[in-house]
């Protein structure tokens, strides 16, 4: 059965902080996998991530794939209170869909 | 671009009820649109997924008697939640892709949180 787990499930960490954030996955015939941030509505697309070793970034986010070992990362460095949401991270697989893991829930205190 | 709108937002019902939630995709043509459920502290669990003009393909263990999908067009979706109970209520998400199968990036709605009384 297709997995997709999330660690850690909780974070709480100050301003300023740096966080990484982890996905892992089994899931047969992989096509991409997904981030979203997800603040009480529907989630926000961060980044899709195809290829192993290849890091995406936007601001202070970025996110690399390894396809070998079969996870991901999600980093946010200078986290700010705004970045407080749950973090999902999901993956693709070849029927088409999307399976979500479980969520990490990061709170940025002041 | 790649705008997705629900309605309503948020809805109130009575029991035994049947409630009418519509997704559309507002500026690019959806062949492929999906249905999310998501309860509180949990993650999106995928009811069904539904592409133009055809039957909506739903996951296990989701009733296809009691949650209705109707894609009629490449621009709208609908979920009818009928004889909703209280432990329908949840948040009803829908998403929609450009590609078939969902192959490509899914574009998420807003949200509708249903409560049933």
């Amino acid at each position: 059965e297709d997995k997709v787990v999330q660690s850690p499930l909780s974070l709480v960490v100050h301003e300023g902080d740096t966080v990484t954030l982890n996905c892992s996955y089994e899931v047969t015939n992989f096509r991409s996998l997904l981030w979203y941030k997800q603040e009480k509505k529907a989630p926000t697309f961060l980044f899709m991530l195809t290829s192993s070793g290849i890091e995406k970034k936007s601001g202070r986010l970025s996110s690399i794939l390894d396809k070998k070992e079969l996870f991901s990362i999600l980093n946010i460095t200078a986290t700010q209170t705004g970045d407080s949401a749950v973090y999902l991270c999901a993956v693709h697989n070849q029927g088409g869909k999307l399976i979500f893991g479980q969520g990490t829930e990061l709170s940025v205190k002041p | 671009g790649a705008v997705v709108s629900q309605h309503p937002s948020w809805v109130i019902c009575k029991s035994g009820t049947s409630v009418k939630i519509e997704c559309r995709s507002l500026d690019f043509q959806a062949t492929t649109m999906f249905w999310y459920r998501q309860f509180p502290k949990q993650s999106l669990m995928l009811m069904a997924t539904s592409n133009e003009g055809s039957k909506a393909t739903y996951e296990q263990g989701v009733e296809k008697d009691k949650f209705l999908i109707n894609h009629a067009s490449l621009t709208l979706s609908t979920l009818t939640v009928t004889s909703a109970h209280p432990e329908d209520s949840s948040f009803y998400i829908c998403s929609a892709s450009t590609g078939t199968s969902g192959a490509y990036e899914q574009y998420f709605g807003p949200g509708t949180r249903l409560t049933v009384t």
